[in-house]
């Protein structure tokens, strides 16, 4: 076990849709990262968050939002949904800047029908 | 742009024999080198940092070394129970620690 949990682990839906996924990260951890991990791609970096603050975007749509909250959780918002976007989502965390490994969720698979 | 390239993408080996996986990257600062193992429909589990070349760590069967322009996974003798992805990822210069990743070797290990 990690110390990264991530909420729901499944999610099914409909095109056209919006989800949230949420995230909270190892205790004391300060970044949260979150990947999308597709069967034809490897893990794709959307954006990192710092203490609140976004610090990195990646390939992240402009249907995609995220944010950190004040007490370190994070949310990614997912919105009209296409079939493209079924995925598996992980978020992950780090303690601090510079030179340090992170620590991966269990993921959340998204599945649009 | 930072990329890694992983080879080879498929290994199948017979329980007890070793071998290797290479992970070669462009990147421009390498401030570390992470190797993750992924099982099927679960999130990566960090293995090992490598941050300077020559650099060399091990756990288990699993030894991890790193040059200049590529980082090499050593499975000494494995067993079943090491049949996972293997993935590995670099983190470079800038004011993100975005970790890029390379899309893994599939290991397989048959008993």
């Amino acid at each position: 076990d990690s110390g990264v949990t991530q909420t729901p682990k499944h999610l099914i839906t409909a095109t056209g849709q919006r989800v949230t996924l949420r995230c909270s990260p190892r205790s004391g951890d300060l970044s949260v990262y979150w990947y999308q991990q597709s069967l034809d791609q490897g893990l794709q970096f959307l954006i990192q968050y710092y203490n609140g603050e976004e610090r990195a975007k990646g390939n992240i749509l402009e249907r995609f939002s995220a944010q950190q909250f004040p007490d370190l959780h994070s949310e990614l918002n997912l919105s009209s949904l296409e079939l493209g976007d079924s995925a598996l989502y992980f978020c992950a965390s780090s303690p601090r800047e510079g030179r340090t490994e992170a620590f991966f969720g269990q993921g959340t698979r998204l599945t649009v029908v | 742009e930072d990329q890694v390239t992983q080879s080879p993408e498929a290994l199948r080996l017979q329980e007890g024999e070793s071998s290797s996986l290479n992970c070669s990257y462009t990147v421009s600062g390498l401030r570390g080198l992470f190797w993750y193992r992924q099982d099927p429909g679960k999130g990566p589990e960090f293995l090992f940092t490598l941050y300077s070349a020559g650099e060399e760590k091990e756990k288990e069967r699993l030894k991890a070394t790193l040059t200049k322009k590529e980082s090499f996974l050593h499975i000494t003798a494995p067993k079943p129970e090491d049949s996972a992805t293997y993935l590995c990822a670099v983190q470079g210069g800038g004011a993100t620690n975005k970790l890029i990743f390379g899309t893994g070797t599939l290991l397989a290990v048959q008993p």
